[in-house]
């Protein structure tokens, strides 16, 4: 049974591009959260998605967008990057719909993806 | 602001010995309190989690012990085992499938 994966594992950009991270979910998993990490630090909620739509959302600007897609799986774009935008970006899947409250609690997270910004 | 606060930063302990990290919060509308342990090149993993209707909860070497008065959490690991040296976070949530807002991490090494 396939966990949360996430691509790519580490990638560089210069400030002002653009990047596109993925997930995919667990298996039997509906939900997916976004969390930002940066070094030494705890990670930080970006926005939640369930049924392809942003069900929730962090204290993150608009240059944060995010996207699921009917298999569940998801992207995460970030627009404009900035030296600060450099951490570790995790996703996180639960079960929502199916068992309702029961599953949506525990978190299954990805290994991330390592953002580095020059 | 951190709604979520964790110490010690890092902590080191003999093998064998009890690792204690503690965790303080504010907002009482919290209902669930897991601990995440988190190696290096991975993402975080659930350890033990605790509602507030209970003061403790033990899984194996691990317990929760929850003061709800006091808010505040703390993570013991009997019999420290190198293979326990990681990054230790507390969290907290309100509602099911809501957002965790996480501690700063807790750097725990074990020395054999």
């Amino acid at each position: 049974d396939a966990g949360v994966t996430q691509s790519p594992t580490h990638l560089i950009k210069t400030r002002g591009q653009q990047v596109t991270l993925r997930c995919s979910p667990k298996s039997g998993h509906d939900t997916v959260s976004w969390y930002q990490q940066a070094l030494g630090q705890g990670p930080q909620f970006i926005f939640q998605y369930y049924e392809e739509e942003e069900r929730q959302r962090g204290n993150f600007p608009d240059r944060f967008s995010g996207h699921q897609f009917p298999n569940y799986s998801s992207e995460l774009n970030v627009n404009a990057l900035l030296l600060g935008d450099s951490a570790l970006y995790l996703c996180a899947s639960t079960q929502w719909g199916r068992s309702g409250f029961r599953g949506a609690n525990v978190l299954t997270f990805g290994a991330g993806s390592r953002l580095t910004v020059l | 602001q951190q709604q979520v606060k964790q110490s010690p930063q890092s902590l080191i302990v003999q093998k064998g010995g009890i690792s204690i990290i503690n965790c303080a919060y504010e907002n009482t509308a919290f209902d669930y309190f897991p601990w995440y342990q988190q190696f290096p090149g991975k993402g975080p993993a659930l350890l033990i989690a605790i509602r507030p209707d209970v003061s403790e909860k033990k899984e194996g070497r691990f317990t929760i012990s929850f003061n709800k008065s006091a808010k505040q959490f703390s993570l013991h690991i009997m019999d420290s085992q190198p293979g326990d040296s990681a990054t230790y976070f507390c969290a907290a949530s309100m509602g099911p499938g809501n957002q965790f807002y996480f501690g700063t991490g807790t750097s725990l090494t074990v020395i054999p």
